[in-house]
Parts: structure tokens; C-alpha cells; sequence
């Protein structure tokens, strides 16, 4: 099992331009969620979904969006970078129940 | 916004001794769970904690979720420079969506041998 895989690993952007971040998992988990990690901020919630077409918003969702039309997928789009947003991404994804989270190993975004 | 406050925010000791890590908020949640995550990785999930007072033991590692399931705590006996990394508290709000998971900010521990 691949577990959760996150692509890329690394990115620039200049500020202004799109792009979107990868993640799928094989663990048919039902619940997926994109945080956001910044020095001295924790973890905070972006967006997050229950299932295949539900999506809900998080602590900070402003300046991203989210789909879910597989079980599988989980992308997340930047629609505009900018400066505020380089940080490390994580997307994780979880069975129903009180079983945790599996994360991925991140992407590192920079905008300048 | 709920809040997870985790102390103390900076840890140094020397192989051998013992610490607490505290997790607390004003908010009651239906589960508590710890993460340990290590530099350039994400997190990984150490236990979760359901019901309150539900201690859990993972080797050298204590877990307690509190009476009123508003704070948790990990206690390391013996540290080893293994256990060196970033310990995250996470909770669900009793009631809330599980894919509302909050985060503490974190206890980063450095063990010296």
C-alpha cells in the first residue's frame, strides 16, 4: 500500500499564477483533509471532506479550493498564489470512526 | 474557533529522563489523538483516546484523556534521542464532523544523549 501520496514535493510559483496540488490515497478511506503548517502556527484545517462529492471549509480556506469526485482524490487548487500562502501542505485522509489520520509526506510551496 | 493548547512549546533534556507534554482546552472533544511527526515528514499517528480518564500505554509512552475529555497528556519514562521530534495533540469536537480535526500547535522535543 502507498498509503497517502502527495505530489509535488516541492513547488515555486510566482505570485499570481494557479496550480493545483495532488493527493490520493488507496486506502479506501472516506475522509480526507488538506492542513496547512507554518512556523510557530501548527497545523490549521484548509478544507476537508466526508466523502466522494462533500466538502466542507476549514480554519482557513480563503484562496484555495477542493474537490471530491473520486473516494481516491482529494486535489487542491490555488487559484491565485500568493506570498501568504507558501507553506508546507499536508493532506491526510482517515477511515470512519475514532481510528486517525494518515498523512502524507507534504509539498512545499513557495510564491514569490 | 476551538483552541488546543499544548505546553510546553520547547523541550531539551538528556537521555534518561522523564517528561509530560500537556494538551488542554476549554472544549469538550469525543476523541484526542497524538502525533508525532519528524523533520521533512507529515505526521504520524502515536494513539487515539475516546473515552474519559482512558489511559494508554505505548511502550515508554503514557497517554491520558482527562475526566472531562478537555485535556490529554503524553508522559515519556527513560527519553531516548529516538524520541526527538514535534508531538501534536489533535481533537474532534464532540458533535462536530470528524473531518473537523484541530490541531495544537505542538511540543517540540529534542532528547540529548
Amino acid at each position: 500500500n502507498a498509503g497517502v501520496t502527495q505530489t509535488p514535493k516541492f513547488q515555486v510559483l510566482k505570485t499570481g499564477q494557479s496550480m493545483t496540488l495532488q493527493c490520493a490515497q488507496d486506502m479506501n478511506h472516506e475522509y480526507m483533509s488538506w492542513y496547512r503548517q507554518d512556523p510557530g502556527m501548527g497545523l490549521r484545517l484548509i478544507h476537508y471532506s466526508v466523502g466522494a462529492g462533500i466538502t466542507d471549509q476549514g480554519e482557513v480556506p480563503n484562496g484555495y479550493n477542493v474537490s471530491r469526485s473520486t473516494t481516491e482524490d482529494f486535489p487542491l487548487r490555488l487559484l491565485s498564489a500568493a506570498p501568504s500562502q507558501t507553506s508546507v501542505y499536508f493532506c491526510a485522509s482517515s477511515p470512519p470512526g475514532q481510528g486517525g489520520y494518515t498523512f502524507g509526506s507534504g509539498t512545499r510551496l513557495t510564491v514569490v | 474557533t476551538q483552541l488546543l493548547e499544548q505546553s510546553p512549546q520547547f523541550l531539551s533534556i538528556q537521555e534518561g529522563e522523564n517528561l509530560t507534554v500537556y494538551c488542554n482546552s476549554s472544549s469538550v472533544f469525543s476523541s484526542l489523538q497524538w502525533y508525532r511527526q519528524e523533520p521533512g515528514e507529515g505526521p504520524v499517528l502515536l494513539v487515539t483516546v475516546v473515552t474519559g480518564g482512558e489511559v494508554k500505554k505505548l511502550k515508554r509512552l503514557t497517554f491520558q484523556f482527562g475526566d472531562a475529555r478537555k485535556d490529554s497528556s503524553l508522559h515519556i519514562t527513560a527519553a531516548q534521542p529516538g524520541d526527538t521530534g514535534l508531538y501534536l495533540c489533535a481533537g474532534l469536537n464532540y458533535g462536530g464532523s470528524q473531518g473537523n480535526l484541530i490541531f495544537g500547535k505542538g511540543t517540540k522535543l529534542s532528547v540529548k544523549p
